[in-house]
């Protein structure tokens, strides 16, 4: 496909379970960015990626939270020992190199923790 | 502060009216700016990219402000359509930040 795709599109964990969610970008993208969207707010910036290296991990909430993305391609965000709070839409964004290009996002993983 | 602002709503509005949305964003160095547009239970989506001249896609024009650093978003004719939340976005360096997004339902 030529978009952008995020798995599992749902997930439903249990409070203390780990999770790994995986975002596969649009082929050539060189950047990667991964955000948090609770129930009617905007998306929150988690972290973002050039190729393999992660600029800025600046938005994840705690260490718990770790994202890799070893080959400059697919990406995975991984939580440990989930929470209630971590309820979210975790969406995924892949952007090409320039000024005024757009950043083309998932359709997110729905993650409920029970 | 936080880096990008906008009025969260809702904006409650006539099929047929005009609309604008202010988005102020706090680092002078920003570089790109955005609107995005987002439904219910879907991904946001690239509505226009913000230039400095100003910028028109039919019934929607945004603009930049730089020296106040705010962009502003109009939209006239309202559509039933159009119902949907607006996300400003903004690019420092590589980094993409949105502001929580502004509420729209036009009313029929």
């Amino acid at each position: 496909g030529a978009g952008v795709s995020q798995s599992p599109r749902y997930k439903v964990a249990k409070r203390g379970q780990d999770v790994a969610l995986r975002c596969d970008p649009i082929s050539g993208h060189v950047s990667l960015f991964w955000y948090q969207q609770a129930l009617g707010q905007g998306p929150e910036f988690l972290t973002y990626f050039q190729n393999e290296a992660q600029l800025d991990k600046s938005g994840l909430p705690s260490d718990r939270f770790f994202a890799e993305r070893p080959e400059g391609s697919v990406s995975t965000l991984k939580i440990q020992r989930t929470q209630q709070e971590d309820s979210a839409v975790y969406l995924c964004a892949s952007r090409s190199q320039g000024q005024n290009t757009e950043a083309f996002f998932g359709q997110g993983t729905r993650l409920t923790v029970v | 502060r936080k880096e990008v602002e906008q009025d969260p709503g809702p904006f409650n509005v006539p099929e047929g009216a005009t609309v604008a949305f202010n988005c102020t964003y706090s680092n002078s160095a920003s570089q790109s700016f955005f609107w995005y547009r987002q439904d219910c239970r879907k991904e946001p989506k690239l509505l226009m990219s913000v230039y400095s001249s100003g910028n028109e896609d039919g019934r929607f024009t945004a603009q930049l402000n730089r020296a106040s650093q705010y962009i502003s978003l109009l939209i006239r004719d309202s559509k039933l359509s159009d119902s949907a939340t607006y996300l400003c976005v903004v690019l420092f360096g590589d980094k993409i930040i949105f502001g929580k997004g502004t509420r729209l339902h036009i009313l029929p």
